[in-house]
């Protein structure tokens, strides 16, 4: 079925490098979502996209809904320890249907 | 301010006896959603309620798993006979009310269930 594939699946980064991480679909969706998953905890919200093109900001965490709708990219700046975890796109699609990506998992290395 | 509350946070159950996950949506949410993780897995959707109407089941297994979402009290995920393969993350997630279609979901801590 429908899968949003995230690349990369996983990195390994020096603290205080920035992180570029993006999100593809076969189909179009009107929303996209960020979540960060720190072990042992549920996912949390980061950023919420909602028109092509929209790019939207919380602290060093920067993401952007593709042109085509069918993308999304996440940047995180200046990378700190606490940045650790797996990161998760997700979104509806124009068939109102809801969908999680794969996850990439960051390791920042002090 | 409460989030998306989940309890019991581990939950250790015996093969064949019976797994009642509780999920307190978000104060004023009415959408509520069950997933489940395997380790080192993504989430995995299992079923989509509203208030006393059971939306989308289509991940959820066809035996042995049941979900409600009363009118009054929390949304109950069932799992009765439980078997070791059950042992994973369940997660609840809840939206706000009105077209759910371009909501965040908002995220519990999840359930831990050990089957031994």
């Amino acid at each position: 079925g429908q899968q949003l594939n995230q690349s990369p699946q996983s990195m390994f980064i020096q603290e205080g490098e920035d992180v570029s991480m993006n999100c593809t679909s076969s189909s179009i969706f009107n929303t996209w979502l960020w979540y960060k998953q720190d072990p042992g905890e549920g996912p949390v919200l980061l950023i919420a996209l909602y028109k092509a093109g929209e790019l939207t900001s919380n602290g060093r965490l920067t993401a952007q809904f593709g042109i085509t709708r069918k993308d999304s990219f996440l940047n995180i700046s200046a990378s700190i320890p606490s940045d650790v975890g797996i990161y998760f796109c997700a979104g509806w699609n124009t068939g109102n249907q809801f969908y999680f990506g794969t996850g990439t998992s960051l390791t920042v290395i002090p | 301010n409460a989030g998306v509350m989940q309890n019991p946070r581990h939950l250790v159950r015996r093969r064949g006896q019976e797994a009642r996950l509780r999920c307190s949506p978000m104060k004023g949410h009415s959408h509520v959603y069950w997933y489940r993780q395997l380790p080192e897995e993504g989430l995995k959707f299992m079923v989509y309620l509203q208030k006393e109407n059971i939306i989308d089941e289509s991940g959820m297994p066809k035996e042995r798993f049941s979900a409600e979402f009363p009118k009054e009290g929390p949304s109950i995920l069932r799992i009765q006979q439980v078997v070791r393969g059950d042992s994973a993350a369940y997660f609840c997630a809840s939206s706000p009310p009105g077209t759910p279609y371009n909501s965040p979901l908002h995220f519990g801590n999840g359930t831990r269930l050990t089957v031994t």
